[in-house]
C-alpha cells in the first residue's frame, strides 16, 4: 500500500535554485494538496487541486507554482528558493465526496534553503 | 475567516496519566472536526473525527466529543503510553470541497 509518496526527503537549495517536488498518489483521490509545516505555525496550506485539471491558492501561495500532472500526480515547483521557504512540505490527498474527510498524507520534504 | 485554536506545547506528562488537549474553533457554518497525529518523521494521519454537534469521535483509547455550545473538540485519554508521544493537530472542515484548517499543533511527550 504506497498511498502518498513524495521525493525527495531531504534536499538542500542555495538562494535562487529552483527545484521541483513530486508527489504522487494511488488511491484515485480527485483531491490533492501541498502544505507546508515551520515550528509553531502547524500546516499552513500552499495550493491544492480539487480535480484533475483545476488548481487554487491557498493560504501561502507565494514563491510557489504547481502542476496538477494526471490524476495521480501533483507536484510543487519553487522558481528561485528563498531562506524563507526552509520548511517541511506535505503533500496530502482525499476524496472529496467524503467532504475532505480523512486526508492521507505523504511522508514530507525536509528543504533547507542556505 | 475559519480558525483552530489548539493548547500550546509542550505537554509533558507520565506514563498512564491523564490526558487532555484543548482545541476550540471558529467557523461560520456547521463544520466536520478532526484530531490528526504525527509521530516522529512520518506524515499527519487521522485519530478521530466528528461531523456534527454531540458527536464523539474515538479511536485508540483517545476520544472528543464536538460541543457546538462551546465551540471545542478537546482530546482526551485516561491513561497514555510512551507510544502516544507525537505532535496532535486539530482541524476543521468547513464545507465540502474545501481544504482542512489546521492549528498549530501540541506536541505530547510521555516519559515511562
Amino acid at each position: 500500500n504506497a498511498g502518498v509518496t513524495q521525493t525527495p526527503k531531504f534536499q538542500v537549495l542555495k538562494t535562487g535554485q529552483s527545484m521541483t517536488l513530486q508527489c504522487a498518489q494511488d488511491m484515485n483521490h480527485n483531491s490533492m494538496y501541498w502544505y507546508r509545516q515551520d515550528p509553531g505555525m502547524g500546516l499552513r496550506l500552499i495550493y491544492y487541486s480539487a480535480s484533475e485539471g483545476t488548481t487554487d491558492k491557498g493560504e501561502v501561495p507565494n514563491g510557489y507554482n504547481v502542476s496538477r500532472l494526471n490524476k495521480r500526480e501533483f507536484s510543487l515547483r519553487l522558481e528561485s528558493a528563498a531562506p524563507s521557504q526552509t520548511s517541511v512540505y506535505f503533500c496530502a490527498s482525499t476524496d472529496p465526496g467524503q467532504k475532505n474527510e480523512k486526508l492521507f498524507f505523504g511522508s514530507g520534504t525536509q528543504l533547507s534553503v542556505l | 475567516g475559519d480558525s483552530v485554536t489548539q493548547m500550546e506545547g509542550p505537554v509533558t506528562l507520565s506514563e498512564e496519566a491523564f490526558l487532555t488537549i484543548n482545541c476550540t474553533y471558529t467557523a461560520t457554518g456547521y463544520p466536520s472536526l478532526f484530531w490528526y497525529v504525527q509521530y516522529p518523521g512520518e506524515g499527519l494521519q487521522l485519530l478521530l473525527k466528528a461531523t456534527k454537534a454531540d458527536d464523539k469521535g474515538s479511536n485508540k483509547g483517545f476520544e472528543a466529543t464536538y460541543r457546538k455550545e462551546t465551540t471545542s473538540f478537546h482530546l482526551e485519554k485516561g491513561s497514555v503510553q510512551v507510544s502516544d508521544s507525537a505532535v496532535y493537530f486539530c482541524a476543521l472542515s468547513p464545507q465540502a470541497g474545501t481544504a482542512l484548517i489546521f492549528g498549530k499543533g501540541t506536541t505530547l511527550s510521555v516519559s515511562s
